[in-house]
């Protein structure tokens, strides 16, 4: 399959723990993203990272990327309810600017 | 706000009839997407628009037509379609830079129409 894969499907944690949620890929990339999507709306972007760049943070997130293994992880750090969501990394696909998401992570926070 | 907005947020319809989707987005974007995001299913990119033409067609029936009228606008037209057609569709607009071939950008997603074919 072309389209990334997140694991794990599913993480249920406790408000104040940290989340880790992985995508691994096949082909090469230019760059690779992270989106949440909220129950029934549409995609928000969280994070851009290029392939020459193996960490990057915005906030609470923490993104890591490992060419060499194929594979990203996002990280979040002490995690609110409000962050309870699906995630989705997102690689370049076909042609020019086109995204391929994966399936997605489901993230519950309990309060 | 992401400044891309879908009409309507819900639709019901049944086999026979023929609706509209719209998108707008209001970031000076030159391309925009649809997706269609059914239960359990990866988002599936359907079509692409970079420059207000058609770039990719992922295999979709004909039942499903787009339309980009401007930079600014994009429908999806439907027709006979099955329950099966049933999914949250997803219009996304991005700003693709020319000189870089296959580097995608963000993109920016509106909330979403809610289809249920009965």
């Amino acid at each position: 399959s072309q389209q990334g894969e997140e694991d794990p499907q599913a993480l249920s944690i406790q408000e104040g723990e940290n989340a880790t949620m992985n995508c691994s890929y096949k082909t090469s990339i230019n760059n690779l993203q992270w989106y949440r999507q909220n129950s029934g709306r549409g995609l928000v972007h969280l994070i851009l990272i290029r392939s020459n760049e193996r960490e990057k943070h915005s906030g609470r997130l923490r993104v890591t990327l490992d060419t060499s293994k194929k594979s990203s992880s996002l990280l979040i750090t002490a995690s609110r309810a409000a962050d309870t969501a699906s995630y989705f990394c997102a690689r370049m696909g076909g042609s020019q600017g086109n995204l391929i998401f994966g399936k997605g992570t489901k993230l519950s926070v309990k309060p | 706000e992401t400044g891309v907005t879908q009409t309507p947020r819900h639709l019901v319809m049944g086999m026979t009839n023929k609706k509209s989707l719209k998108c707008e987005q209001h970031l000076g974007h030159n391309a925009m997407y649809w997706y269609k995001q059914s239960a359990k299913k990866p988002l599936e990119l359907m079509f692409v628009y970079n420059f207000k033409e058609q770039t990719e067609n992922n295999s979709v029936p004909s039942r499903f037509s787009p339309e980009c009228p401007n930079s600014s606008h994009l429908f999806l037209h439907l027709h006979t379609l099955q329950p099966e057609d049933s999914a949250l569709y997803l219009c996304a607009s991005s700003q693709v830079d020319r000189g870089l071939a296959g580097a995608p950008n963000e993109q920016f997603f509106g909330p979403g129409t809610r289809l249920t074919v009965l």
